[in-house]
């Protein structure tokens, strides 16, 4: 079984400033994905970042970077230079062998001007 | 770049009628796709997994004779809620996974959001 632990329910963030969403997983499969999804109050899933268990190098796309750390099982994403349009849900989830994606409880990111 | 929609995107409907939700992958093909329940301020939980062709896969309970699932063809598939109850008032999303392409992608739906009153 898969398990995704997003334990900041909510965060607050400056504008212009870094924030770090943390996410650990639990997985006894050998490869996995990881992702982060944006979900703002419209309800569309936006998709952020992927990293691949075997990738090497930490995935980054744009201002958003993923701190993957295997051997802790965590993937952090980090959002640089936030913007006001960053406020929303953000959750991480894993896909295992079978496709199936299994998301974290979220983590609510509120920017202040 | 991928495109899947829902429709339809909110729906009210009496307690004890049947709904039905559409999702289609607009300009790939999608062998199969996944469905999805979220309750207000909560995650995603999965719902079933629906292949082309065959029967769809239910997360464990999930009732299978209320929430009615076909995948008619690479670019369709349905949810139908059956005899809604208040209790099944949810937001419901969908995503597919395209038949080409890298294995990870799974692009999803705008959602339904469903009231049952």
């Amino acid at each position: 079984a898969q398990k995704i632990t997003q334990t900041q329910p909510g965060m607050f963030v400056q504008e212009k400033e870094a924030v770090t969403l943390d996410c650990t997983y639990d997985t006894s499969d050998q490869s996995y994905g990881l992702f982060w999804y944006k979900q703002p109050s419209s309800g569309e899933m936006i998709f952020l970042i992927y990293q691949g268990s075997y990738d090497e190098q930490n995935a980054t796309e744009g201002r958003y970077s993923l701190n993957f750390q295997k051997a802790r099982k965590s993937a952090n994403l980090v959002i640089s230079a936030s913007q006001l349009g960053d406020s929303a849900m953000y959750f991480c989830a894993m896909e295992g062998y079978d496709y199936k994606l299994s998301f974290g409880a979220g983590t609510t990111v509120t920017v202040r001007a | 770049g991928a495109v899947v929609s829902q429709h339809p995107s909110w729906v009210i409907c009496k307690s004890g009628t049947s709904v039905k939700i559409e999702c289609r992958s607009l300009d790939f093909q999608a062998t199969t796709m996944f469905w999805y329940r979220q309750f207000p301020k909560q995650s995603l939980m999965l719902m079933a997994t629906s292949n082309e062709g065959s029967k769809a896969t239910y997360e464990q309970g999930v009732e299978k004779d209320k929430f009615l699932i076909n995948h008619a063809s690479l670019t369709l598939s349905t949810l139908t809620v059956t005899s809604a109850h208040p209790e099944d008032s949810s937001f419901y999303i969908c995503s597919a996974s395209p038949t080409s392409g890298r294995t990870y992608e799974q692009y999803f739906g705008p959602g339904t959001r469903l009231t049952v009153t």
